[in-house]
C-alpha cells in the first residue's frame, strides 16, 4: 500500500460546479498537508497549506484535514475553466523530512 | 524575482549512457529537492540538499546521484540509463529545511527536464 493514495481521475465538471478532490494516507505521523496545482508542461505550484487538522480557506478553495480518518480534501467552489489542471496532494511527517506526493487528479472544467 | 530554472529542458539519450541535469534555485533559497514524475508512479522524491549536504533520500537505486554547490545550484546525475528512467525530472527550491510555517514548507518548482531514454 502506498503511503498516499489519490484517485487519478480524470474528473470532468461544468463551469460553476463544486469540485471535491481527496487523498487518503496510511501513516498517522503526517503533520503537514499541502495541495499543489500543476498545469500542463509546468511544474507544480503550492495552492493550500495546512498544519495538523482543520480547515483552511483561500478564496474559492478550501482544504480540509481529518487526521482521525487519515483523509484530506480540497474543495473548489464556482469552478472555472482556468482551474483545469492536475491537483496533487502532498504531506510530510515533520519539518525537514521528505515531501510525499499523491499521484494527482486531473480536473477538466468545461465552459 | 526569477523562478527556478532547469537545464536542459529536453534530453534524448540511449540505454547505458549517463546524463547530468542542472537546477538553479530561486535567489536566497538554500534547499533543493529533486523529483521524478511519470504517468504510472506520479511524483516521486529523489533527494534533497541543503548547504551542500544531502539531507533526505528517496528509494531510488544508486545510479541516481546528486550534489549541491556553494551557490545552492544543484545537479543530478543518472548513470547507466534504463528505458524506465524516461520521465520528467523536477527540481524544487525552498528557503530552508525544517520549520513549520508555510514559508518554510513551500517548494517552488522549475518547469522540469523531459528525459527520453531510447
Amino acid at each position: 500500500q502506498k503511503e498516499v493514495e489519490q484517485d487519478p481521475g480524470p474528473l470532468s465538471v461544468p463551469e460553476g460546479a463544486i469540485v471535491s478532490l481527496n487523498c487518503t494516507y496510511s501513516n498517522s505521523a503526517f503533520q503537514y498537508f499541502m495541495w499543489y496545482r500543476q498545469y500542463s508542461r509546468k511544474g507544480p505550484e503550492l495552492l493550500m497549506y495546512t498544519y495538523s487538522s482543520g480547515n483552511k480557506e483561500d478564496g474559492r478553495f478550501t482544504a480540509q484535514v481529518d487526521k482521525s480518518s487519515k483523509y484530506i480534501s480540497l474543495f473548489i467552489r464556482d469552478s472555472q475553466p482556468s482551474d483545469s489542471a492536475t491537483y496533487l496532494c502532498a504531506m510530510r511527517h515533520q519539518a525537514g523530512t521528505a515531501l510525499i506526493f499523491g499521484k494527482g487528479t486531473t480536473l477538466s472544467v468545461s465552459s | 524575482k526569477a523562478g527556478v530554472t532547469q537545464t536542459p529542458r529536453y534530453l534524448i539519450k540511449t540505454r547505458g549512457q549517463q546524463v547530468t541535469l542542472s537546477c538553479s534555485p530561486i535567489s536566497g533559497h538554500r534547499s533543493v529537492s529533486w523529483y521524478q514524475q511519470t504517468p504510472g508512479q506520479g511524483l516521486q522524491f529523489l533527494f534533497e540538499y541543503f548547504s551542500e549536504t544531502q539531507r533526505n533520500k528517496g528509494n531510488f537505486p544508486g545510479r541516481f546521484s546528486g550534489r549541491q554547490f556553494s551557490n545552492s545550484r544543484s545537479e543530478m546525475n543518472v548513470s547507466t540509463l534504463e528505458l524506465g528512467d524516461s520521465a520528467l525530472y523536477l527540481c524544487a527550491s525552498s528557503l530552508r529545511i525544517g520549520g513549520g510555517t508555510k514559508k518554510d514548507n513551500e517548494q517552488f518548482f522549475g518547469p522540469g527536464t523531459r528525459l527520453t531514454v531510447l
